[in-house]
């Protein structure tokens, strides 16, 4: 079956726009992840959802970003205002439940590269 | 915040010797979880161990939960190039990982 996707799987822009990344996660998966990777380093957790709603999103870095689940499907990751340390690998996941031992499925990531 | 820490952070050794990774936090989980990575792809989960002092094995892979549940080891028997990658542990009820460990495995 179809895994977790994500779009676009690169993305170039220049210091100070706006960007938005694209999950679309495991049908019928109510619990969605989006984490940020350096190179070499672990996922760092931003924010997860449960259904429509943020349970906790006590690591989006700022006010900068922002992220959305309207129908309790797709999410989008938000960021204004882009700057050259916000580049990194954004890792989308999502699995069945929000419990603990849950398994997530993780997409491949979109790049983001701030010139 | 629940830390885990991993070491070392980077091993290179031979294929056909054998390798241990290591997974150290101060607090307890409930549960860790062991995940692999390749470049350009998403971590993709290996195990799930849940009660202190449990072993699970995976082919040549052996994972064991420590018995106070507030670390893991993973054990890789006659390493092949296959298994390359970052192997990160994480645990929590946000899943919160570790910095990993780059394994390079040798021809």
């Amino acid at each position: 079956g179809a895994g977790v996707s994500q779009t676009p799987s690169n993305k170039v822009t220049e210091k100070g726009k706006y960007v938005e990344l694209r999950c679309d996660p495991i049908s019928g998966h109510t619990a969605l992840y989006w984490y940020r990777q350096s190179l070499g380093q672990g996922p760092e957790f931003l924010i997860y959802f449960q259904g429509t709603g943020a349970a906790d999103d006590s690591g989006l870095p700022n006010d900068r970003f922002f992220a959305v689940r309207p129908e309790g499907s797709v999410s989008t990751l938000k960021i204004q205002r882009t700057e050259r340390g916000d580049s990194a690998v954004y890792l989308c996941a999502s699995s069945l439940t929000d419990r603990g031992n849950s398994p997530l499925h993780f997409g491949n990531g979109t790049r983001l590269t701030v010139t | 915040t629940q830390l885990l820490e991993q070491s070392p952070q980077f091993l290179s050794i031979q294929e056909g010797e054998n390798l241990t990774v290591y997974c150290n936090s101060s607090s307890v989980f409930s549960s860790l979880q062991w995940y692999r990575q390749e470049p350009g792809e998403g971590p993709v989960l290996l195990v799930t161990v849940v009660t202190g002092g449990e072993v699970k094995k995976l082919k040549r892979l052996t994972f064991q939960f420590g018995d106070a549940r507030k670390d893991s080891s993973l054990h890789i028997t006659a390493a092949q190039p296959g298994d390359t990658g970052l192997y990160l542990c994480a645990g929590g009820y946000k899943l919160s990982f570790g910095a990993g460990t780059t394994v390079t495995v040798r021809a």
